[in-house]
């Protein structure tokens, strides 16, 4: 199995400002995945970011919005800039190791 | 576009009852299929995965099927308990994974 870190664990942010949630996996991994989880609903995939590359963006979400950093195997970031109280969801990070995709705890954002 | 429905959507039962969760897609080109458990406020918990090849995975007291033609996943859980109380997302994957929209379980004393 794998280890996922994801932090912070939860924030209340105010309008306007950006969070960066960190994700770090306990080994090297080809492609990590950014999701959103808003509430009540399921997992919507954000971004998917591989190593040494730009992240490759699903319809509906941009980079300026959601910058990603992938520095290296391990460790990847998620931005979420500007925001505003639409953005209140759980954020999560994901990577697979084989076929099976594990998942951090999730960052639950509020915005006020 | 994948498309994924869990039925029901939410269910509550009483411990010791044997139950099953349905999930059906609309896109039968999928590599794999992984049943995730979510508790609330936490992240998601990887419990079967089922290879497109394959027609049913078995891990203690969960089973689960996979009718690949059909676009149908089973999830069978035999003797449940308070502890199974969770989401249960269904997930298929070709080049990325999409997840269902969940059937929420509650597993009464």
């Amino acid at each position: 199995s794998a280890v996922i870190s994801q932090k912070p664990s939860r924030d209340i942010c105010q309008r306007g400002t950006s969070l960066t949630i960190q994700c770090q996996v306990d080994s090297q991994v080809t492609m990590m995945f950014w999701y959103r989880q808003q509430p009540g609903q399921s997992l919507t995939l954000i971004a998917t970011a591989n190593q040494g590359s730009e992240a490759t963006y699903e319809s509906g979400f941009v980079i300026d919005k959601f910058p990603i950093s992938r520095p290296n195997l391990t460790f990847s970031t998620l931005t979420v800039s500007n925001m505003s109280p639409e953005d209140s969801s759980i954020y999560l990070c994901s990577a697979d190791r084989g076929d099976i995709q594990y998942f951090g705890a999730g960052t639950r954002l509020s915005v006020l | 576009k994948q498309e994924v429905t869990q039925i029901p959507a939410a269910l509550s039962v009483p411990e010791g009852e044997n139950l099953v969760l349905n999930c059906s897609f609309t896109d039968s080109a999928i590599y794999n299929l992984q049943w995730f458990r979510q508790d609330p406020g936490k992240g998601l918990t990887s419990l079967l995965l089922i290879q497109s090849s394959q027609r049913e995975q078995t891990s203690g007291r969960l089973n689960a099927s996979l009718d690949k033609s059909s676009g149908r996943s089973t999830l069978y859980i035999a003797a449940s308990q308070p502890g199974d109380s969770a989401t249960y997302l269904c997930a298929p994957s070709y080049q990325k994974v999409t997840f269902g929209t969940g059937t929420k379980l509650q597993v009464i004393p």
